[in-house]
């Protein structure tokens, strides 16, 4: 299989401060990633795709100035959540579609807790 | 429009009795189906998917899903639960580099 890693797994944080989470595929390169946010048992809600070299696609209602994507290379993509306030507060995870083969199949990180204080 | 139909929001099996997990989809295209477990606090994990050709698909840990479009379903199977099972189940379809759409999730309690 594929393997996703995320950094950081868990982060808290001051209101107004901005918070940037890592996704990166290890073993194969992905030009697209997704974004997504899962509230407590719920299931998860995407927030915008991530394609490597140009602008992310936002879903509607997801503010793009306020979660910046960035997807740089072909194994990293950053969502930074700027001027962070309470109500960010969720389980952010990502997935990176693997396109190796005849696969094509979305890899999911391990997810990032943010806890906005 | 796209869709997923997880009905089943709880589960509660035995250890050691058969599962079955039920999904169902609306989609335009021939589908892309997935399924994918997530233990609390963590990532998704990739059971099995199914593409194209054999309908009954064999995935990890014991898992085994069948695809039968005249029912649009996709139902995930389990002969025999362990507790380590005990988990949220999520069904998803896509297609292409379009994002998956995910079920609202089916949550696994194994009792012993």
């Amino acid at each position: 299989g594929a393997v996703v890693s995320q950094h950081p797994s868990w982060v808290i944080c001051k209101s107004g401060t901005s918070v940037k989470i890592e996704c990166r595929s290890l073993d194969f390169q992905a030009t697209t990633m997704f974004w997504y946010r899962q509230f407590p048992k719920q299931s998860l809600m995407l927030m915008a795709t991530s394609n490597e070299g140009s602008k992310a696609t936002y879903e509607q209602g997801v503010e793009k100035d306020k979660f910046l994507i960035n997807h740089a290379s072909l194994t990293l993509s950053t969502l930074t959540v700027t001027s962070a306030h309470p109500e960010d507060s969720s389980f952010y995870i990502c997935s990176a579609r693997d396109l190796r083969g005849s696969s094509d199949t979305q890899y999911f990180g391990p997810g990032t807790r943010l806890t906005v204080l | 429009a796209q869709s997923v139909t997880q009905p089943d929001i709880h589960i509660t099996v035995s250890e050691g009795a058969s599962l079955e997990l039920r999904c169902n989809y609306s989609y335009g295209a021939t589908p892309y189906l997935f399924w994918y477990v997530q233990s609390p606090g963590q990532g998704l994990q990739l059971l099995l998917k199914y593409f194209s050709g054999d309908t009954l698909v064999q995935g990890i840990k014991g898992f085994e899903a069948e695809f039968k479009r005249s029912q649009s379903s996709f139902n995930l199977r389990k002969p025999s639960v362990h507790w380590s099972d005990a988990a949220e189940y999520f069904c998803a379809v896509g297609a292409g580099n379009t994002p998956l759409v995910f079920g609202k999730g089916t949550r696994l309690s194994v009792i012993a």
